[in-house]
């Protein structure tokens, strides 16, 4: 298995609710990412796990909120999101060395009404 | 602070012609990767190759091409005979890594550029 799985590919949420994005890979990747894309922009860098720990916070605002809960699997969860917040978000995973590249899901397309 | 540039914003060609996607960095540290990808239409960033520092070997795989210049902090990418199914857009992308060789985790990307083949 040599993908990166996002889950949902679409999602609209209202700024009051809670939501999640689920990533998971079965590559034995042990560096796990969130970036965020704009239309038209290349995507930035948000979060990265590495060995299932936070090693890096992009200052990304506290609405966004990673976890990992283990090895496989990724979540970012979404709690009273901004209209422009609405963005392609995609996970993405490495080895930690990062010398063979990075493996990237098809992303959500979040909206956020 | 590491950079890249991809000047061209967007690009439009006829089927089979070769076209060239500039694309140049900037660091001071000696160790680091380069990246292409591509990201068609669907949204997915497709890997199409990594280039470290100390490698400047010219790579080709089919119609792709790569030129690394360090003399230039440039590394280029060329599709030959371009194809309608190139169109998308293409991001180079920079990876600084430690002393051990070991990448930090970012990826700094370039603007991107639209690529788009006629036929």
């Amino acid at each position: 298995d040599t993908e990166v799985t996002q889950t949902p590919k679409h999602l609209v949420m209202g700024m009051t609710n809670k939501k999640s994005l689920k990533c998971e890979q079965h590559m034995g990747h042990r560096a796990m990412y969130w970036y965020k894309q704009k239309a038209k922009k290349p995507p930035e860098l948000m979060f990265v796990y590495s060995y299932e720990k936070l090693s890096i916070n992009e200052s990304v605002p506290s609405r966004f909120s990673p976890e990992c809960p283990n090895s496989s699997l990724l979540n970012l969860h979404l709690h009273a999101l901004q209209p422009e917040d609405s963005a392609l978000y995609l996970c993405a995973s490495s080895q930690l060395a990062g010398l063979y590249g990075y493996t990237f899901g098809s992303g959500t397309r979040l909206t956020v009404v | 602070a590491q950079k890249v540039t991809q000047a061209q914003t967007e690009i439009s060609v006829v089927e089979k012609e070769d076209v060239t996607l500039d694309c140049v960095y900037e660091t001071r540290d000696t160790t680091y990767y380069l990246f292409w990808y591509k990201q068609p239409p669907s949204g997915e960033l497709v890997f199409l190759i990594r280039r470290n520092s100390f490698d400047e070997q010219n790579e080709i795989s089919g119609r792709y091409s790569w030129n690394f210049q360090k003399s230039t902090s440039s590394f280029n990418f060329t599709i030959t005979a371009s194809q309608v199914v190139d169109s998308a857009v293409y991001f180079c992308a920079l990876s600084l890594t430690n002393a051990g060789g070991t990448s930090y985790g970012k990826l700094t990307f370039g603007q991107g550029t639209i690529l788009t083949v006629h036929p």
